[in-house]
């Protein structure tokens, strides 16, 4: 158990929705990121928040956004859902610069 | 570009046997990390091991090696004495610089031990 919490596990929608994935960071750990698994981009940063606030972005759509709560947990949310946002969604976090890194289990998206 | 690069996309290796799993990179900067990861089918990313830039040693963990050569760009993961449950897929992954902890992946090399 890497002590990074992520829910769902699954979720299935219909194109055009919104959905919101959450994170609950391991404790102590200040940083949060996103990254997106597709079968054809492989893995992809997506966004990274520090202690509230965002501190880098990377590929994200602007239909995503992110942000991190005052308790550190961190939710993502997508909207307007197309076929091709069909991927697993990791987030991971951190105390700072480290040299382990931990992933929660991931949400799997399947819109269809 | 790329910046990691996993040229082998799939190995086959005997159960008891070690395998290694290739992985160059692409940076400028002096100051980087490595990482690998295994993802099992369940899609579970767990993290196996981490080199720095600046460390003289090769990183060890248990059964997992990984094999520094900072003149070639390249670090590769050795796993000896593979067991069943060492079939997964394996990224390579780097965080460049000194803050932040985005990584960059490779596209993963999945590996089937068989017995």
């Amino acid at each position: 158990d890497s002590g990074v919490t992520q829910t769902p596990k699954h979720l299935i929608t219909a194109t055009g929705q919104r959905v919101t994935l959450r994170c609950s960071p391991r404790s102590g750990d200040l940083s949060v990121y996103w990254y997106q698994q597709s079968l054809d981009q492989g893995l992809q940063f997506l966004i990274q928040y520090y202690n509230g606030e965002e501190r880098a972005k990377g590929n994200i759509l602007e239909r995503f956004s992110a942000q991190q709560f005052p308790d550190l947990h961190s939710e993502l949310n997508l909207s307007s859902l197309e076929l091709g946002d069909s991927a697993l969604y990791f987030c991971a976090s951190s105390v700072g610069r480290v040299t382990e890194a931990f992933f929660g289990q991931g949400t799997r998206l399947t819109v269809v | 570009a790329q910046k990691i690069t996993q040229t082998q996309p799939g190995m086959f290796v005997q159960e008891k046997e070690a395998v290694t799993l290739d992985c160059t990179y692409d940076t400028s900067d002096q100051s980087y990390g490595l990482f690998w990861y295994k993802q099992p089918s369940s899609g579970e990313m767990i993290f196996l091991i981490y080199q720095g830039s600046y460390d003289e040693q090769n990183a060890t963990e248990g059964r997992y090696s990984l094999n520094f050569q900072k003149a070639r760009k390249s670090a590769n993961l050795v796993i000896s004495a593979s067991q069943l449950g060492d079939s997964a897929m394996y990224f390579c992954a780097m965080r460049e610089g000194n803050n932040d902890y985005k990584l960059s992946f490779g596209a993963g090399t999945t590996v089937t031990v068989r017995a």
